[in-house]
């Protein structure tokens, strides 16, 4: 079983619409979780993190978090064609651990 | 700006010769990592440095080595590249430990290997 998972899409959704990205992880110790946007042929970005159960908001991004159901989301409200690109979700298996456990990424396209 | 540098960009080499990919950052932070990242993978950790600490995955090539002379610079080594080292090599920055230290990237030195 992989430690991080994603659904690699490609995740096609109409822009002006709500892109909803997913993520599981496998250790249930897990603490931090980091959304990284990464354009092709280019480095990883950071979107966001969140370290607590709920929802995280910032501008057009949110993420969700669940600690029970070990399940992370990213929703990009008001999607624009710029947000096409590869999702990359990150994990931190505890406080203290400097290292991240990437997932595969989803690669999202917007359709104007 | 303060940012994680990465020279160069891009990189050809032949099989069997050595190379070296830099990094250096303005950021002051402590953490220093290299990544592998070949198409459509995640990026996968070989190393990195907890101060002058050096922590090495247990899956990383004996091929591949790393120094950091200094707070701001760290060096990947590729002692004899194969077909398969071809790849963008990420060098990424972390301030600590706390719960909310993120990751920074630079934007990487894409391998050939002919």
């Amino acid at each position: 079983q992989k430690e991080v998972e994603q659904n690699s899409g490609p995740l096609s959704v109409p822009e002006g619409a709500i892109a909803s990205l997913n993520c599981t992880y496998s250790d249930r110790g897990s603490q931090s979780f980091f959304w990284y946007r990464q354009y092709s042929g280019k480095s990883p970005e950071l979107i966001m993190f969140i370290y607590s159960n709920g929802d995280k908001e910032d501008g057009r991004f949110t993420a969700q978090l669940n600690k029970a159901s070990q399940y992370v989301s990213l929703l990009i409200r008001d999607s624009q064609p710029s947000d096409s690109a590869t999702y990359l979700c990150a994990v931190r298996s505890n406080f203290g651990n400097e290292k991240l456990t990437f997932g595969t990424g989803t690669r999202l396209t917007i359709i104007p | 700006d303060a940012m994680v540098i990465q020279n160069p960009r891009y990189q050809v080499t032949q099989f069997g010769k050595p190379v070296t990919l830099s990094c250096s950052q303005t950021l002051n932070h402590n953490v220093m990592y290299w990544y592998q990242q070949k198409s459509s993978q995640a990026p996968k950790l070989l190393f990195h440095y907890y101060d002058k600490d050096f922590n090495n995955e247990a899956d990383t090539p004996d091929n591949f080595q790393s120094r950091r002379p200094n707070t701001s610079f760290c060096f990947l080594d590729i002692r004899s590249p194969g077909l398969g080292d071809a790849a963008m090599y990420l060098c990424a920055t972390s301030r600590w430990r706390g719960e909310s230290d993120t990751q920074y990237f630079g934007p990487g030195t894409r391998l050939t290997v002919l």
